[in-house]
């Protein structure tokens, strides 16, 4: 259990609607990150953050923005939801381990956009 | 850069037999490589990783992989397939230095009894 936890788990939410995900640590580890997970195309990086209020854009980072205030939470927001946003968002950390960083992830975030 | 190449978006095997999952990688710094697992309605648990020394490499659930550089493969296997074993596999990529995992398409695993 690498103490992170995102909320809500699942949510519903109608096309043009604005969305926050968020995403809590227990410990300060530096580096967070939000994934989306979508069939056929793994896991992709949407935003990272490397420190409080240090962030930077992912792969697919285009209809998201992300706030980092505080070291243990990270959030996520879709500005206005659109239906390609449907998909299953990861909260994840990086925790130094031994030889180099390994990343451990959430449980997620099921997002339905009608 | 990094990218991953999973060959086999699903793969099937019996009870019992010999489980192979297809990882290459590309990267222009050494990589350090992951195998996740992840089952239905459940985030990703990390089955084993390399990042220096030992090119085998053991994970839980008797899973284990084997980094080889000359071919940029990190295959993904176990000797005995369990039905326990049917879920959703990852392969992913770092820079050694990097802090940002690249994931391949995944693979998923199912076992026949």
């Amino acid at each position: 259990d690498a103490g992170i936890t995102q909320s809500p788990r699942h949510k519903v939410t109608e096309t043009g609607t604005p969305v926050t995900l968020r995403c809590h640590q227990t410990e300060n580890h530096r580096y967070m990150y939000w994934y989306r997970q979508d069939p056929g195309h793994g896991l992709r990086l949407i935003h990272y953050s490397y420190g409080v209020k240090d962030t930077d854009k992912g792969e697919v980072s285009d209809g998201y923005s992300v706030s980092r205030s505080k070291t243990e939470d990270f959030l996520l927001t879709l500005e206005s939801a659109t239906s390609s946003q449907t998909s299953v968002y990861f909260c994840a950390i990086s925790i130094a381990q031994g030889s180099g960083n390994t990343i451990y992830f959430g449980e997620g975030s099921w997002l339905t956009v009608v | 850069a990094q990218s991953v190449t999973q060959l086999g978006s699903h793969v099937s095997v019996s009870e019992g037999a010999l489980v192979l999952l297809r990882c290459n990688y590309s990267s222009s710094v050494p990589p350090y490589l992951f195998w996740y697992v992840q089952y239905p309605n459940q985030g990703l648990q990390l089955l084993l990783k390399y990042t220096t020394g030992a090119t085998l490499v053991k994970g839980i659930n008797g899973f284990e992989a084997e980094f080889k550089k000359s071919e940029t493969s990190f295959h993904l296997t176990k000797p005995s397939a369990h039905m326990s074993d049917a879920a959703e596999y990852f392969c992913a990529v770092k820079g050694e230095y990097g802090n940002k995992l690249v994931f391949g398409a995944g693979t998923i695993l199912r076992v026949k009894s």
